[in-house]
């Protein structure tokens, strides 16, 4: 059964900082890693997919490796924004999305 | 093109009630899902199905029943509701086995009293 843990839990930074988010995977057969953005009380939007073949996909301000051997996927999002703001939930995808609890980022002004 | 959609958006319910939280896709996508997200917790699946007629067990799938008896739309039913059931409900969909990224409806809350 693929667990999947995301650290840190929640995580406050200044305007402009960059930010880190990790997660981490139990089980290496992954077609690929997903990484989501979720508002309050709003649905998921995905932000990047990484294919298990690949090692990075980048996004704009949003960066996110990839090393599935050690079973870790980072988020990098630069020069934080307030609009930033919102929890981000990684899922390893084998054939079903197995997804982390999400780590709540607060960009403060 | 609405993508996923819910319905309801918010319902609460008596324990023991029935309810049905109604799914519908306008992509043509071949496989849905549901699932449920906790406070805490990232979404757990309850059930999914790869095709019109066709259901599977996910990871929580007890005191839930689904059917896919049209392919845009796929139904998530609670025969007896009970408190523990009180989450937020979100669907999804994907063309195909899952290279690509799922879309996901809004969500339905659900409050079992």
């Amino acid at each position: 059964k693929q667990e999947v843990t995301q650290i840190p839990a929640a995580l406050s930074v200044p305007e402009g900082e960059n930010l880190v988010l990790n997660c981490s995977f139990t089980d290496s057969a992954i077609y690929n890693l997903q990484w989501f953005r979720q508002d309050p009380g709003k649905g998921l939007t995905s932000l990047l997919l990484i294919q298990s073949s690949q090692r990075e996909q980048t996004s704009g301000r949003l960066n996110a490796s990839l090393d599935k051997s050690s079973g870790r996927s980072t988020l990098y999002i630069a020069a934080s924004q307030p609009g930033d703001s919102a929890t981000y939930l990684c899922a390893a995808n084998d054939y079903k999305l197995s997804f982390g609890a999400g780590t709540t980022v607060t960009v403060r002004a | 093109n609405a993508g996923v959609t819910q319905t309801p958006k918010f319902r609460v319910l008596k324990t023991g009630q029935s309810m049905t939280l109604l799914c519908a896709q306008d992509m043509n996508h071949e496989y849905m899902y549901w699932y449920r997200q906790d406070p805490g917790m990232g979404l757990r699946l309850i059930h999914y199905s790869v095709g019109e007629g066709t259901t599977a067990k996910g990871e929580v799938p007890d005191g839930y029943n689904v059917s896919r008896l049209k392919k845009q739309n796929f139904l998530l039913g609670l025969e007896s509701a009970a408190p523990s059931q009180t989450s937020v409900y979100f669907c999804a969909s994907i063309t195909g086995q899952g290279r690509e990224t799922q879309y996901f409806g809004p969500g339905t809350r659900l409050l079992v009293l």
